[in-house]
């Protein structure tokens, strides 16, 4: 069974500083992709990001990038320029074949003005 | 494009009392997803269809809920009878297909079980 583990509950940055999530998972399967939601008070889980586990590659959308470590099974989200409006709770997610998607525990970003 | 729609986005009922929860997917994605989100949790997939049929609902209580996606398109998750541990937000989330797939989510419902 696939685990997914964020161990940082909460974290604080500062805005226009850069913070970074950690997420660490667990698969059997060699073909996986994996994600990083955000969930602002809303509760609307809203996409992030999104890496194919074959492409060594690190996935980037504008502030946000990842730094992908297969061999250590490491996932974490790198976020540049802080702002207000990205506090949220992040969720680091892994996607198997199947569309069997399994979320981590969540991190709680706290952006300070 | 439209996103997924849900409703109603809150609900408060007592226990014993049933409530049911609407979904309707983006267009054209023939997988829909239910997950249940307790307050400090992930979300955890209850029930998945691929076009009206169940793919996986292993983790359904089925003493207790029931979902069903009549034509393939919009879906109702129901409880009945509520408990309070079913105190969560649903979420509903829909993707093209299968295989690996970005999955996109609903705002989704918060339930209050009195």
């Amino acid at each position: 069974a696939q685990t997914v583990t964020q161990s940082q509950p909460e974290m604080s940055v500062q805005e226009a500083e850069t913070v970074t999530l950690s997420c660490t998972y667990d698969t059997s399967e060699s073909d996986y992709y994996l994600f990083w939601y955000k969930q602002p008070p809303s509760r609307q889980m809203i996409l992030v990001i999104r890496q194919e586990a074959y492409k060594q590659q690190n996935a980037t959308e504008n502030r946000f990038s990842v730094n992908f470590q297969k061999a250590a099974k490491s996932f974490s989200l790198k976020i540049s320029d802080s702002q207000l409006g990205d506090a949220a709770m992040y969720f680091c997610a892994c996607l198997q074949y199947g569309n069997k998607l399994v979320f981590g525990a969540g991190t709680i970003l706290r952006v300070k003005s | 494009e439209a996103g997924v729609a849900q409703s109603p986005r809150y609900k408060i009922i007592e226990k014993r009392q049933s409530v049911a929860f609407w979904c309707n997917p983006i267009s054209g994605h023939a997988t829909l997803y239910w997950y249940q989100q307790i307050l400090g949790q992930g979300p955890k997939l209850l029930i998945q269809f691929q076009n009206n049929g169940v793919v996986d609902d292993s983790q359904l209580p089925k003493d207790r809920f029931s979902a069903e996606r009549l034509k393939g398109v919009d879906s109702t998750l129901k409880i009945q009878p509520a408990k309070l541990e079913d105190s969560a937000v649903y979420l509903c989330a829909s993707s093209l297909g299968q295989g690996y797939e970005t999955q996109y989510f609903g705002p989704g419902t918060r339930l209050l079980v009195l």
